[in-house]
């Protein structure tokens, strides 16, 4: 079945750390997205790619960096520059078209 | 800019009784309009969409929702809710770009 696969499901964090959430989708979607969720507080766009080897920043991109390779693939680094990155870190996939965003099933981060 | 408002941050109701979950987008251009439902620790699933034809859109789960252009408004509406609806359901807004422009969420708790 076509769908977004985000890895791993929950993940800790040590200060002074980066980590990397992973984001592949198999829908051959030109667009990929990186939201942040935290409680009460809906979608915040992070980072978001049109296309292979472009990317552009969203509302909150500070703290974070990402990477557009493969078309398949968008990894989003957490800084140690973030101060405050626990949140559940959602991946997305889409088309410039009618259609609708397709979403990966989240990553948890926490702060050891 | 588009932006998409849910008017309730949170609905509680009775198992059976009806319920409206409220949207309402701004834009000057023709926009698709979708809900999302988010159960927890879990992403974004599609619930429904209007694209363009019938302003009144039906999910297989019994949830629909109407296209109001004048009002510029999409509320989602169930006659007869379940426990297992509770979750958190999101609106959203596209005008055929990269970009969706998501509502803050409304968290619908059914009760028993």
């Amino acid at each position: 079945d076509g769908g977004i696969t985000q890895s791993p499901k929950y993940l800790f964090r040590k200060e002074g750390q980066n980590v990397t959430l992973s984001c592949e989708q198999n829908l051959n979607h030109d667009a990929m997205y990186w939201y942040r969720q935290d409680p009460g507080q809906g979608l915040r766009l992070i980072y978001y790619s049109q296309i292979v080897n472009d990317f552009q920043k969203g509302d909150i991109a500070e703290g974070y960096s990402v990477s557009r390779e493969k078309k398949e693939s968008f990894p989003l680094t957490v800084t140690s520059a973030q101060k405050n990155p626990t949140a559940f870190y959602l991946c997305a996939s889409g088309t410039p078209t009618n259609q609708p965003q397709h979403f990966g099933d989240g990553t948890r981060l926490s702060i050891l | 800019a588009q932006s998409v408002t849910q008017l309730d941050s949170q609905v509680p109701v009775f198992e059976e009784a009806p319920v409206e979950l409220r949207c309402n987008y701004s834009s000057s251009v023709s926009v698709y309009l979708f809900w999302y439902v988010q159960y927890p620790n879990q992403g974004l699933q599609l619930l429904l969409k209007y694209l363009s034809g019938s302003t009144l859109v039906k999910s297989i789960n019994g949830f629909e929702a109407e296209f109001n252009k004048s009002q510029t408004s999409f509320h989602l509406r169930k006659p007869s809710v379940h426990i297992s609806d509770t979750a958190e359901y999101f609106c959203a807004v596209k005008d055929g770009g990269f970009k969706t422009i998501f509502g803050a969420g409304t968290r619908l708790f059914v009760k028993a």
